[in-house]
């Protein structure tokens, strides 16, 4: 499987805007980038995915590089609720594609 | 709209007692339907998924098994529970095919404690 790899914490200061890496050297051609978050005691929640071009919507844009080898998950301004694990995924196995694999994530501070 | 429904939230059973966790998604047909469980600080592991009735795959051998008797019912079953299987378990659901396209939806989750 493609692995992703994320730094395991970040801190942001409160309105200011978030850039969450993520690394995933080995990625297919046909995968897809999504990013999950999962605040404490519940469960993840979809945020943003995209395949080769940037993607924007109402909760964060996603830049994806152009060899498709990194993204980085962009919070415009950092909320005290935007306090969560933040998990980039490959679009599972590339023969199936039936199931996400997460990693740890990256554990997000946000600093009032 | 599609929803999904996972009960109860909060469970603590003895060692050695049995457990049923359920889950039912509405709004869909025949969707991919999966377990994860979360230990305490730790990351999402896959447990099982399901992409029709009957059909169960197992990523992890454990003290766990898990059953699809309706299209959109998913149940998440122990014979003898163990103090390992204490955890955070989610349910979650994709469109047929799976969820490369579309991603997953999770429920909100059982957290369970097994004493």
């Amino acid at each position: 499987d493609a692995k992703t790899t994320q730094p395991n914490s970040m801190e942001s200061n409160e309105e200011e805007p978030v850039h969450l890496p993520c690394n995933h050297s080995t990625i297919s051609g046909t995968d897809y980038i999504h990013w999950y978050r999962q605040l404490p005691s519940q469960g993840p929640e979809y945020v943003i995915h995209g395949l080769t071009s940037n993607v924007n919507n109402r909760m964060a844009s996603l830049a994806i590089a152009e060899d498709r080898k990194s993204s980085t998950l962009i919070l415009h301004r950092a909320t005290l609720r935007d306090a969560a694990v933040y998990y980039c995924i490959l679009s599972g196995p590339t023969n199936t594609g039936n199931q996400f694999y997460f990693g740890t994530g990256t554990s997000l501070t946000v600093i009032p | 709209s599609q929803t999904i429904h996972q009960w109860p939230a909060t469970l603590v059973q003895p060692v050695g007692s049995p457990l049923s966790l359920e889950c039912t998604v509405e709004g869909t047909s025949n969707p991919n339907l999966y377990w994860y469980r979360q230990a305490a600080g730790r990351g999402l592991q896959l447990l099982f998924y399901s992409v029709g009735i009957g059909q169960i795959s197992s990523e992890v051998p454990q003290n766990l098994s898990a059953s699809r008797p309706q299209d959109r019912q998913f149940i998440l079953s122990s014979k003898k529970l163990l103090l390992s299987d204490s955890g955070f378990y989610l349910c979650a659901w994709s469109v047929s095919g799976g969820p490369r396209v579309y991603g997953y939806t999770f429920g909100s989750g059982t957290r369970l404690t097994v004493v």
